[in-house]
């Protein structure tokens, strides 16, 4: 049982780039989330996802844009990427109403230069 | 009034010692307290979670302790270990999608 696979683990982007990172859930979770995390900032939510279907925006959503493409897949791209985006980002998944907590994935690293 | 203010925002005990990080909160909707357990590069994982109609759970060597009127709950770590070492973080839900999380606590315990 996997959980929560994201990819890629690593990613180094030049300022302007786009890129996609892929979220993947087998756990029949109804709602997907993405997060950030900085240092000192904690995790920040930046979309979710409540069911398929159906996306909503988070805390800083700014720059980024997310496709729930099925049930199991939830993906965020950075159409432009810029250094204020150099991260950790987290994708989750939750039970229907976010109860019970979530199950995180392992992350991406994405650095912009 | 939707922030959860966590504090230390690092901790440094012996093993053995008994680390407390604590949370507080100001929306009263909250009614879901979750702790998550992170170790280097890897991802968050639920420890222990409480909801408001208790005022203590404890599972294994993690105990929550929760005060309603004072709208805070601690995480207590009975006898730690090295390997407790990672980052926590503590949470608050209102039975909606999101969780708002506290900034994080870096605990080490020396060996």
């Amino acid at each position: 049982n996997a959980g929560v696979t994201q990819t890629p683990k690593f990613q180094v982007l030049k300022t302007g780039q786009s890129m996609t990172l892929q979220c993947a859930q087998d756990m029949n979770h109804n709602s997907m989330y993405w997060y950030r995390q900085d240092p000192g900032m904690g995790l920040r939510l930046i979309y979710y996802s409540a069911s398929e279907g159906t996306t909503d925006k988070g805390e800083v959503p700014n720059g980024y844009n997310v496709s729930r493409l099925n049930k199991r897949e939830f993906s965020l791209r950075l159409e432009s990427a810029a250094p204020s985006q150099t991260s950790v980002y987290f994708c989750a998944s939750s039970e229907a109403n976010g109860q019970n907590g979530y199950t995180f994935g392992s992350g991406t690293r994405l650095t912009v230069v | 009034q939707q922030q959860v203010k966590q504090s230390p925002q690092s901790l440094i005990v012996q093993k053995g010692g008994i680390p407390i990080i604590n949370c507080a909160y100001e929306n009263t909707a909250f009614d879901y307290f979750p702790w998550y357990q992170q170790f280097p590069g890897k991802g968050p994982a639920l420890l222990i979670a409480i909801r408001p109609d208790v005022s203590e759970k404890k599972e294994g060597r993690f105990t929550i302790s929760f005060n309603k009127s004072a709208k805070q709950f601690s995480l207590h770590i009975m006898d730690s270990q090295p390997g407790d070492s990672a980052t926590y973080f503590c949470a608050a839900n209102s039975g909606t999608y999101k969780y708002i999380f506290g900034t994080g606590t870096r605990l080490k315990v020396l060996a």
